[in-house]
């Protein structure tokens, strides 16, 4: 069973545009959730954490949840080179518990 | 920044052999995690750390793992009788409590020859 669903991409845009990333999940227990950055061989890096349904804003950053559609999506403005990353999505029923990744999106942003 | 330390970056062994995976926590943390992400696949969810045992594992986490907080700083990952399937990157993570995100170390690529 696929939990979590990310759109692979690879995503490219121009320097400046908005970006929209989005997972699915089928797990209606899930809680808990979270957006990472991972640079190549890197390890993730947390963007934002967000707890049940709504929106959370963070510099250039937006994360919202729709619990009742299963659907998560983060918002990047004014999109830089230096946000050039995979984004995965990530989420868990419980605190503390493992999370559940989706396999995240490759996103290419040219200047 | 504090930062989750792990060392080696990379580690050849030869099938069969054991390995030991280190991880230096956030220091004021108390929750650690192993994950692991084989290439080209998702991040997987190995063990969780909490209170000097372990708090849930995977199917992953076997028989042939184990974790240990040896003192009071180090977090490691122990396999003891590599496989094949076993290449991957491991990542060692941790929070300050069981209500924020992770976060994580730069990992260890491990390549079991």
């Amino acid at each position: 069973q696929k939990e979590v669903e990310q759109d692979p991409g690879p995503l490219s845009v121009p320097e400046g545009a908005i970006v929209s990333l989005n997972c699915t999940y089928s797990n209606s227990a899930f809680q808990y959730f979270m957006w990472y950055r991972q640079y190549s061989r890197k390890g993730p890096e947390l963007l934002m954490y967000t707890y049940s349904s709504g929106n959370k804003e963070d510099g250039r950053f937006t994360a919202q949840v729709d619990k009742s559609s299963k659907y998560i999506s983060l918002f990047i403005r004014d999109s830089q080179p230096s946000d050039s990353a995979t984004y995965l999505c990530a989420m868990s029923d419980q605190a503390g518990t493992a999370l559940i990744f989706g396999k995240g999106t490759t996103l290419s942003v040219s200047s | 920044e504090p930062e989750v330390t792990q060392t080696p970056s990379h580690q050849v062994t030869q099938m069969g052999q054991e390995v030991i995976l280190r991880c230096v926590p956030i220091s004021n943390h108390l929750y650690f995690y192993w994950y692991r992400q084989i290439l080209g696949q998702k991040v997987e969810f190995l063990v969780s750390f909490y209170n000097n045992e372990i708090s849930e594992k995977s199917e992953i986490f076997d028989d042939q793992f184990s974790v240990e907080r040896p003192d009071g700083s180090n977090f490691t990952l122990k396999i003891r009788s590599t496989k094949l399937e076993d290449s991957a990157m491991y990542f060692c993570a941790s929070s300050e409590t069981d209500r924020q995100g992770y976060t994580f170390g730069s990992g260890t690529r491990l390549t079991v020859v």
